[in-house]
């Protein structure tokens, strides 16, 4: 019920170019985050959206939370290398539904840049 | 600022041993997490606590207990390792959605790899 389907899994891109993905569910959240994760280490928040309809930047990076509140995207441009990582979304349940700041997480797209 | 901190980062175990993971972080966060994250899959949530001596199950709570005897410090335990749960973990703090009103973002530790054998 409350599971997030992230797309793609998998992307390969030139350096320079921009990138797209995105999450959807059959849920409403109250919130939606982008993390990134390098290799051995955690995953490190992005973005944070709290309103449907905004969208935020973050440097290079896009991300807007869906008028539906069931989705969400996050764009990067001019990709560079150390853009590699896994891009993960995750959405919150309104805060009144069990107060305990519950995430549900996509499953990851994983992104590899060639310089 | 160290942020979250978890101990060890990896270690190997045998079937049937115990273990326990420490989770412990320095910004007076309320709530605090333990995740599993396995290949192909997002992190899923084990256990939680929303405060000192308070504990939940979260998704997948079998075979984990999990402690919080002071605020800063958040341990999950592994009675009797099984190869099932070879994984990475990963621990996560926030602020209290009472405190600020609204829903907080999470920050997770580095991980630590655990395999059984």
């Amino acid at each position: 019920g409350q599971q997030l389907n992230q797309s793609p899994q998998s992307m390969f891109i030139q350096e320079g170019e921009d990138v797209s993905m995105n999450c959807t569910s059959s849920s409403i959240f109250n919130t939606w985050l982008w993390y990134k994760q390098d290799p051995g280490e955690g995953p490190v928040l992005l973005i944070a959206l709290y309103k449907a309809g905004e969208l935020t930047s973050n440097g290079r990076l896009t991300a807007q939370f869906g008028i539906t509140r069931k989705d969400s995207f996050l764009n990067i441009s001019a990709s560079i290398p150390s853009d590699v990582g896994i891009y993960f979304c995750a959405g919150q349940l309104p805060a009144g539904y069990n107060n305990n700041n519950d995430m549900r997480f996509g499953a990851g797209t994983r992104l590899t840049v060639k310089p | 600022n160290a942020g979250v901190t978890q101990t060890p980062k990896f270690r190997v175990l045998k079937t049937g041993q115990s273990m326990t993971l420490l989770c412990a972080q320095d910004m007076n966060h309320e709530y605090m997490y333990w995740y599993r994250q396995d290949p192909g899959m997002g992190l899923r949530l084990i256990h939680y606590s929303v405060g000192e001596g308070t504990t939940a199950k979260g998704e997948v709570p079998d075979g984990y207990n999990v402690s919080r005897l002071k605020k800063q410090n958040f341990l999950l335990g592994l009675e009797s390792a099984a190869p099932s749960q070879t994984s990475v973990y990963f621990c996560a703090s926030s602020y209290s959605i009472q405190r600020r009103k609204s829903n907080q973002p999470q920050h997770f530790g580095d991980g630590t790899r655990l395999s059984i054998l």
